[in-house]
């Protein structure tokens, strides 16, 4: 089926660093949204992107929607702890939500 | 307000034998949807409700995967029979309605199957 290039594939960063992740696809999507996924849980909704260029914060987190409408990013400023899991990333297409493969956030003590 | 609710969390069965998933929607959420999770992917759809309805089960393997929601409230998926293959986490999802936002899904935490 359709996917979405997500990367990077993980990431080992320091407390309090910043963090940048993207997504991005051949097809264009309406909405792209961001999840987040702890072991053993379902995924979160983080942010949700409805709009070309559009930029929208959720505290530490900021995500963009692409003007190509191709590709999304996120960002999470002064990474904590708890930040740590797997981000997603999201195109919905036809009531269908097409997926990333996930970005693996790590953050070395 | 409760989650989406899903049972079990985990299952451990030999190939070919029977196994079957059961999630309870928000109250509410007309939308129901079945995902499959391989390790290291994202979800993938197997099957979308709008109420009762199977409006969307075009990724659902219907060889040996069965779905049902009979009053439009929670939901059984079904494997029969199991194959190796089939270990993944089955996560199921709703949503408010198809007037609303869609977008907006909110997960239980998942079946994990391990088939041997």
């Amino acid at each position: 089926g359709q996917q979405l290039n997500q990367s990077p594939q993980s990431m080992f960063i320091q407390e309090g660093e910043d963090v940048s992740m993207n997504c991005t696809s051949s097809s264009i999507f309406n909405t792209w949204l961001w999840y987040k996924q702890d072991p053993g849980e379902g995924p979160v909704l983080l942010i949700a992107l409805y709009k070309a260029g559009e930029l929208t914060s959720n505290g530490r987190l900021t995500a963009q929607f692409g003007i190509t409408r191709k590709d999304s990013f996120l960002n999470i400023s002064a990474s904590i702890p708890s930040d740590v899991g797997i981000y997603f990333c999201a195109g919905l297409l036809n009531y269908q939500l097409i997926w990333g493969a996930g970005t693996k956030l790590i953050i070395k003590p | 307000e409760a989650g989406v609710v899903q049972s079990p969390r985990y299952k451990i069965i030999e190939k070919k034998q029977p196994v079957a998933f059961w999630c309870n929607p928000i109250s509410g959420h007309n939308t129901l949807y079945w995902y499959r999770q391989n390790l290291g992917q994202g979800p993938e759809l197997l099957i979308r409700y709008e109420n009762e309805e199977a409006v969307d089960d075009s990724q659902l393997p219907k060889d040996r995967f069965s779905a049902e929601r009979l009053k439009g409230v929670d939901s059984t998926l079904k494997i029969q029979p199991a194959e190796l293959g089939d270990s993944a986490v089955y996560l199921c999802a709703s949503s408010p309605g198809q007037g609303l936002k869609i977008d907006t899904q909110y997960f239980g935490p998942g079946t994990r199957l391990t088939v041997l």
